[in-house]
């Protein structure tokens, strides 16, 4: 059974940094291209950034670029998001989601998420 | 950027058939995605590349594309199946980045 468990979420006043985890289980971790979408509270779901399964390919949101930066450890089955000059609409529920594929094109699984909150 | 367009929300009774559309410039290139959002939980995918089922996904869920625009049918709609549906795409630049729709309400009662 795939699993995908995200932990790393919390308070952080605005400016700062997080980074989120992502502990995949259940299927071969390389094999397979991860996402990460949030949702702000009472919102709809805004896709944020994914990678291949190698993690040679990366591509972002217009929302994060510069500030975001996913990357993934396959020794370890973990991917990440490291946010940097977060801000207060950044505040949100953030998924980790499996992809159907090695190549990023949609996600067919995802993790419980974790919250993330900006707010000083 | 690029937008996909869905109704706010969409309101059956229980047996009758529901349908949300999504719309997108892009739709007549790419495929649409739908995933569904109970209160409180993680989306679940119920229908991808247009209008193929997931395992596990009941029957009664059906997609379809033409042209600009992407429709998700659920015939026979069940109380449970009363939830935030969402279209998903990629844009038509090549640079693999997603978009959802913005979500629409499903009420079944």
């Amino acid at each position: 059974e795939v699993q995908l468990v995200e932990s790393g979420g919390g308070l952080v006043q605005p400016g700062g940094s997080l980074r989120l985890s992502c502990a995949a289980s259940g299927f071969t971790f390389s094999s397979y291209a991860m996402s990460w979408v949030r949702q702000a509270p009472g919102k709809g779901l805004e896709w944020v950034s994914a990678i291949s399964g190698s993690g040679g390919s990366t591509y972002y949101a217009d929302s994060v670029k510069g500030r975001f930066t996913i990357s993934r450890d396959n020794s370890k089955n973990t991917l990440y998001l490291q946010m940097n000059s977060l801000r207060a609409e950044d505040t949100a529920v953030y998924y980790c989601a499996k992809d159907d594929s090695y190549s990023h094109y949609y996600m067919d699984v995802w993790g419980k998420g974790t919250t993330v909150t900006v707010s000083s | 950027s690029y937008e996909l367009t869905q109704p706010p929300s969409v309101s059956v009774s229980p047996g009758q058939t529901a349908r949300i559309t999504c719309s997108g410039d892009a739709l007549p290139k790419k495929y649409a995605y739908w995933y569904q959002q109970k209160s409180g939980q993680a989306p679940v995918l119920v229908i991808y590349e247009d209008s193929k089922r997931p395992s596990g996904i009941p029957e009664r869920f059906s997609g379809s594309s033409s042209g600009t625009m992407a429709t998700l049918t659920i015939s026979g709609a069940q109380v449970e199946d009363e939830a935030d549906y969402y279209c998903y795409s990629t844009d038509s630049s090549g640079n693999h980045r997603g978009v959802f729709g913005g979500g629409t309400k499903l009420t079944v009662l």
